[in-house]
């Protein structure tokens, strides 16, 4: 599972709230993404990272930003959460040209 | 502009029954695919990927380039094959996945 761990699991908040969602690595991986997954969607890339400080858009990035300030850790921030990004949202790492692993996913519920 | 089609979002089969979940792609460059799979409410799990050509669980999936598909087959489901499936596919030269819709897999008994 290349210990990736996501927090949290679980979020319920308010629309116009901050959010952010942590994706943290062990496996010293370089690059690391986040997903959201939605019925009849699949898996959609928000952010993605190639290396610290290292970020660019994915196929869904309005009102997403992201950081990378070390290796280890992937910040996605919701700056003003809408009912539309209420989703579940996976984080991935990899490395070299392996193929992605994934973290448990952050069930996020936005009323 | 690359692509994963994924034509059916639920499939039931009954055990024992053949199982193949159809996976479309469109690419102009040199594809490299992916199956993983999820079970309920857990993570996403890599099940095959096309250049290792091996069998996981029973499934194999082949990819074929002049129909630029890269369907998985079964030949004996099991009731613990019921799952969320996803194609992927990597474009080259990136470590970007571009996944398809997904297709739910029913085994029934």
């Amino acid at each position: 599972d290349a210990g990736i761990t996501q927090s949290p699991r679980h979020k319920v908040t308010e629309t116009g709230t901050p959010v952010t969602l942590r994706c943290h690595q062990t496996e010293n991986h370089r690059y690391m993404y986040w997903y959201r997954q939605d019925p009849g969607h699949g898996l959609r890339l928000i952010h993605y990272s190639y290396g610290v400080k290292d970020t660019d858009k994915g196929e869904v990035s309005d009102g997403y930003s992201v950081s990378r300030s070390k290796t280890e850790d992937f910040l996605l921030t919701l700056e003003s959460a809408t009912s539309s990004q209420t989703s579940v949202y996976f984080c991935a790492t990899a490395s070299g040209n392996q193929p992605q692993h994934f973290g448990d996913g952050t069930r996020l519920s936005i009323l | 502009a690359q692509r994963v089609t994924q034509p059916e979002k639920l499939l039931s089969v009954f055990k024992g029954a053949p199982v193949e979940l159809k996976c479309n792609y469109s690419y102009s460059g040199s594809p490299e695919l992916f199956w993983y799979v999820q079970y309920s409410r857990q993570r996403l799990q890599l099940l095959l990927r096309h250049i290792s050509r091996e069998s996981i669980k029973g499934f194999t999936a082949d990819l074929n380039k002049g129909e630029t598909s890269f369907h998985l087959k079964k030949p004996f489901a099991q009731e613990e094959d019921s799952a969320m499936y996803y194609c992927a596919l990597r474009i080259q030269g990136a470590q970007k996945l571009v996944f398809g819709q997904g297709t739910r897999l029913t085994i029934n008994p």
